[in-house]
């Protein structure tokens, strides 16, 4: 398969905790995203790192990239309820112009 | 922008029936994929457009599916004849590597049962 594995498939943490994600692929990347999923709605686009980027900030979201080891982790920070949703992240493969997705952390923030 | 505009929203339908699944992408955007998700199988690329053309098509299932792009602002995604395993949410999105740096928008899917 194509698809990255996100891992843990699911995390519950209190308001105001840091949650981490972290995701395995296979192939050589471009670049490598990370979506949210609410229930029940499309996935929207979070942040996106090259292949030769190490780290990446917006807000209270980093991400970080190892190529050699083929992974990346999403960390939010002070989580808020309103954080609670599915979060995948998705690989673009060298030479491709499409995107596959991982098979998603459900993360469940308790007020 | 409205953003990507998918049509029906719920479709129920009965085995043997055809589906027809549409989407609108985002104005300007080149770059048009449909995707499948169910819980067994999370996200699944079928086929993805590029200026209306058909790029890469290995994902569909089999011949009972097929997707059509007439123009820029209109795709389509076909079932013929549907079958209960087909059941799942079917999202479309689009993209424009020149100017949106390469990320999906997403429309809010259609979530078929085949009964």
């Amino acid at each position: 398969s194509q698809q990255g594995e996100e891992d843990p498939q699911a995390l519950s943490i209190q308001e105001g905790e840091n949650a981490t994600m972290n995701c395995s692929y296979k192939t050589s990347i471009n670049n490598l995203q990370w979506y949210r999923q609410n229930s029940g709605r499309g996935l929207v686009h979070l942040i996106l790192i090259r292949s030769n980027e190490r780290e990446k900030h917006s807000g209270r979201l980093r991400v970080t990239l190892d190529t050699s080891k083929k992974s990346s982790s999403l960390l939010i920070t002070a989580s808020r309820a309103a954080d609670t949703a599915s979060y995948f992240c998705a690989t673009r493969e060298t030479g491709a112009n499409n995107l596959f997705f991982g098979t998603g952390t459900r993360l469940t923030v308790i007020p | 922008d409205a953003g990507v505009i998918q049509s029906p929203r719920h479709e129920v339908t009965e085995m043997g029936q055809e589906v027809t699944l549409r989407c609108k992408p985002i104005s300007g955007h080149d770059y048009l994929f449909w995707y499948r998700q169910t819980m067994m199988r999370g996200l699944e690329l079928l086929i993805y457009f590029n200026n209306n053309v058909p790029i890469d098509d290995s994902g569909m299932p089999e011949d009972r599916f097929s997707a059509k792009m007439p123009n820029a602002s209109f795709s389509t995604l076909k079932i013929q004849p549907s079958e209960p395993r087909d059941s799942a949410v079917y999202f479309c999105a689009s993209s424009s590597i020149a100017t949106t740096n390469e990320k999906l928008f997403f429309g809010s899917g259609t979530q078929l049962s085949v009964l």
